[in-house]
């Protein structure tokens, strides 16, 4: 969906190195996610954000740090990197309703040598 | 707690004939379910919901998914296959009481249809 972008789209980087994601969106929806997509085990919830203020862990945070710099920027970092969080990471937004959809931003693969 | 379970790693069907791929969830209130396709190097694309009401949805691209509450499914269908449709499928669930309005999504079926 171009409505939610993330850069970069494709990274390798070293163990203990610090990698920040990002992710913007343009939808306007207060709610943004990062989740990360392992073969087999399917996406996992890392960080979810209600709002600026309000930032939550997901089930598999260890390891991550997230910043909210406004409504339309989520961003996820990596402080030290591991070759275990070698996956997809995928961004969403939603707009409030427990019945909303979220929609997804195109995915960042990341290497971890 | 909330879970999803998609018992198939992948479904492989013909070209014109009907397709299943299969979900079953488990909630503690109501549960509100959605699917999603993702095709190669793309990110997840919303296909269709329940909610409440109609148990049959219909959604993008000619598929439907059927909620059956006695037996917790929420398969997805579609009557006639196209190659096209070769992506992979997730389901996910989202819990009426409590959750924080977070999304459980299965591991996913690798759909292939074949000519």
């Amino acid at each position: 969906d171009a409505d939610v972008t993330q850069t970069p789209r494709n990274r390798i980087t070293k163990t203990g190195k610090r990698i920040m994601l990002e992710c913007s969106q343009t939808k306007g929806h207060d709610r943004m996610y990062w989740y990360r997509q392992d073969p087999g085990l399917g996406l996992r919830l890392i960080y979810y954000s209600f709002d600026v203020k309000d930032i939550n862990k997901g089930e598999i945070s260890d390891g991550y740090s997230v910043s909210r710099q406004a409504q339309a920027k989520f961003s996820l970092s990596l402080e030290s990197a591991i070759p275990n969080q070698t996956a997809l990471y995928f961004c969403a937004t939603s707009p409030e309703g427990i019945t909303d959809t979220q929609y997804f931003g195109p995915g960042t693969r990341l290497t971890v040598l | 707690a909330q879970s999803v379970a998609q018992p198939e790693d992948q479904v492989n069907v013909a070209e014109g004939n009907p397709l299943t791929v299969k979900c079953t969830y488990s909630v503690s209130g109501n549960p509100y379910l959605f699917w999603y396709v993702q095709y190669p190097n793309r990110g997840l694309q919303f296909l269709l919901k329940y909610i409440t009401g109609d148990n049959l949805v219909k959604g993008s691209y000619g598929f439907e998914a059927e909620f059956n509450k006695s037996q917790t499914s929420f398969h997805l269908k579609k009557p006639s296959a196209l190659v096209s449709d070769s992506a992979l499928y997730f389901c996910a669930v989202r819990d009426s009481t409590g959750g924080g309005n977070k999304l459980t999504f299965g591991t996913g079926t690798q759909l292939k249809v074949e000519l």
